[in-house]
C-alpha cells in the first residue's frame, strides 16, 4: 500500500499525559499537512511543512501542540499535557507542490480519546 | 478569508434518484474548490476538484460538480444513487495554491432501499 499512513489508529490517554502520532505520507510528496476533526465538523487545518520546514500553524495548535519532520520524511504531531478538549480524530495528508497534482491525500486518521 | 458553507447537514435519497448535495463558497480569489468523501471509519477521498478550467467537472464514481461563479456555488451532483455512496461529504476550498483547505461542516447522504 503506497497510501498515507498513520500510526496509532486509536489512542486513549488519560488528562494530563503526552502522547505522540506518527504519519508516513506518501514518498514522493514533498507537503504534508495535519488536521483535526472533531464530531461532527469538517477537518480544521493545524500545520503543514514542505519537506522538513513548517510553513504555517494554525491559532488551534497551542503551546502544548508540537509537530516536526526531521528529515523531510515521516512527521510527528506531539500533544504534551493532554486535555479532554484534544479528544478528536488526528488527520494527516500529502501532496506534491507546486505541481498540477496538488490535491491532498489523505490518511485513515487517529483517533484520539482523553479521559 | 475563504470559506465553504454546505446547505444540508443530512440528505436522504432513494437508490436510483438523483442526488444533489450544496455548498457555497467565499472568496476574495478565484478559489481552488474540492469534494472529499468520508466512508465510515475510512479516510478521506477526493472526488473531484475545480481549479479554473472547465466549470462542468467530472469525478469518481459518477460525480460531477459545476462551478457558478456568479451564484458562487459547487453544488456536487449524480444522476443515480447507489447504495454504497452513502457517506459523508464535504466540500472544500484551498486557501491558494494548494496551501490549507478549508472545509465545510459537512453533509451525510443516506441512500434508501
Amino acid at each position: 500500500d503506497t497510501g498515507v499512513s498513520q500510526d496509532p489508529r486509536h489512542k486513549i490517554t488519560k488528562r494530563g499525559q503526552n502522547v505522540t502520532f506518527r504519519c508516513d505520507p506518501i514518498s514522493e510528496h514533498n507537503r504534508l499537512y495535519w488536521y483535526r476533526q472533531t464530531l461532527g465538523q469538517g477537518p480544521e487545518f493545524l500545520t503543514y511543512f514542505q519537506n522538513e520546514a513548517q510553513l504555517e500553524k494554525s491559532r488551534l495548535l497551542s503551546d502544548r501542540f508540537s509537530a516536526e519532520r526531521p528529515k523531510g520524511s515521516f512527521s510527528t504531531l506531539e500533544i504534551q499535557r493532554t486535555e479532554q478538549g484534544d479528544s478528536a480524530m488526528y488527520l494527516c495528508a500529502s501532496s506534491l507542490a507546486p505541481g498540477p497534482a496538488y490535491e491532498q491525500y489523505f490518511g485513515p486518521g487517529t483517533r484520539l480519546t482523553v479521559t | 478569508a475563504q470559506s465553504v458553507t454546505q446547505l444540508d447537514s443530512h440528505v436522504s435519497v432513494s437508490e436510483g434518484t438523483p442526488v444533489l448535495l450544496r455548498c457555497n463558497y467565499s472568496s476574495s480569489y478565484s478559489p481552488s474548490l474540492f469534494w472529499y468523501v468520508q466512508h465510515p471509519n475510512k479516510g478521506l477521498q477526493l472526488l473531484l476538484k475545480y481549479t479554473s478550467a472547465a466549470t462542468l467537472v467530472k469525478g469518481i464514481n459518477g460525480f460531477e460538480a459545476e462551478f457558478k461563479k456568479s451564484e458562487t456555488s459547487f453544488h456536487l451532483t449524480k444522476p443515480s444513487a447507489h447504495m454504497s455512496d452513502a457517506a459523508e461529504y464535504f466540500c472544500v476550498v484551498s486557501v491558494r495554491y494548494g496551501n490549507k483547505l478549508v472545509f465545510g461542516a459537512g453533509t451525510i447522504l443516506r441512500v434508501k432501499s
